[in-house]
């Protein structure tokens, strides 16, 4: 399996503050790997796909980057409607998996 | 406007039987997978498994592997989630998502979640 790693857990941030997550591969997944946000009660919402591309609708202060095991998640100026958990997700393997989530709070 | 909508909440005893559904509209039904994912209380999100509704060809996480059965019914586009005996420790939301046909096969639309208690 294709273990997936996140950080960190959680991190307190300010309104308008760059905010950056990181997400790791187990083992090389080129650009397979997607971002979600859940915010609580509700169902996961696809941000970025393919790693890179925005999802639509998304806002562009949310972008992805990386490839092969190593990604990040960054979110350009926070917005109180940003404070949520985020997690990644490889669908580089048949058995999908996703990271462990980044809690984003408030300071 | 693709739509998934999930059955309702089940409160059920250790032992029995549940399935669950996921109906699903707005787009054609047999080419994209369909995913399911568990979220146990104040935990972190689990892919369960996927179904491809046109053959039936099914995977399932390790951890699902002979502890649930995904299945579907090309009829009525309608995914299903069930277990043959419930334990305490099947408490969780369950969510379905269709997965995408390009790109990274990311899970674009998602239902709007099923609780499921086993006390």
């Amino acid at each position: 399996d294709i273990q997936m790693t996140q950080s960190p857990s959680s991190l307190s941030a300010s309104i308008g503050d760059r905010v950056t997550i990181t997400c790791r591969a187990s083992q090389s997944i080129s650009t397979y790997l997607n971002w979600y946000q859940q915010k609580p009660g509700k169902a996961p919402k696809l941000l970025i796909y393919a790693a890179s591309s925005l999802q639509s609708e998304v806002p562009s202060r949310f972008s992805g980057s990386g490839s092969g095991t190593d990604f990040t998640l960054t979110i350009t100026s926070l917005q109180p409607e940003d404070f949520a958990t985020y997690y990644c997700q490889q669908s580089y393997s048949t058995l999908r998996t996703f990271g462990p989530g980044t809690k984003v709070d408030i300071k | 406007e693709v739509q998934l909508v999930q059955s309702g909440t089940e409160v059920k005893k250790p032992g029995e039987s549940l399935k669950i559904s996921c109906k699903t509209s707005g787009y054609t039904f047999t080419s994209h997978w369909i995913g399911w994912v568990r979220q146990m209380p104040g935990k972190g999100l689990e892919w369960m498994g996927i179904i491809y509704p046109d053959d039936s060809d099914t995977r399932y996480g390790p951890s699902f592997q002979g502890q649930v059965t995904i299945s579907a019914d090309k009829s009525i586009s309608t995914a299903y989630l069930q277990w043959s005996s419930l334990k305490a420790s099947d408490t969780a939301m369950y969510y379905c998502a269709r997965q995408t046909i390009v790109g990274s096969y990311a899970m674009d639309v998602w239902g709007q979640g099923t609780t499921v208690t086993v006390s």
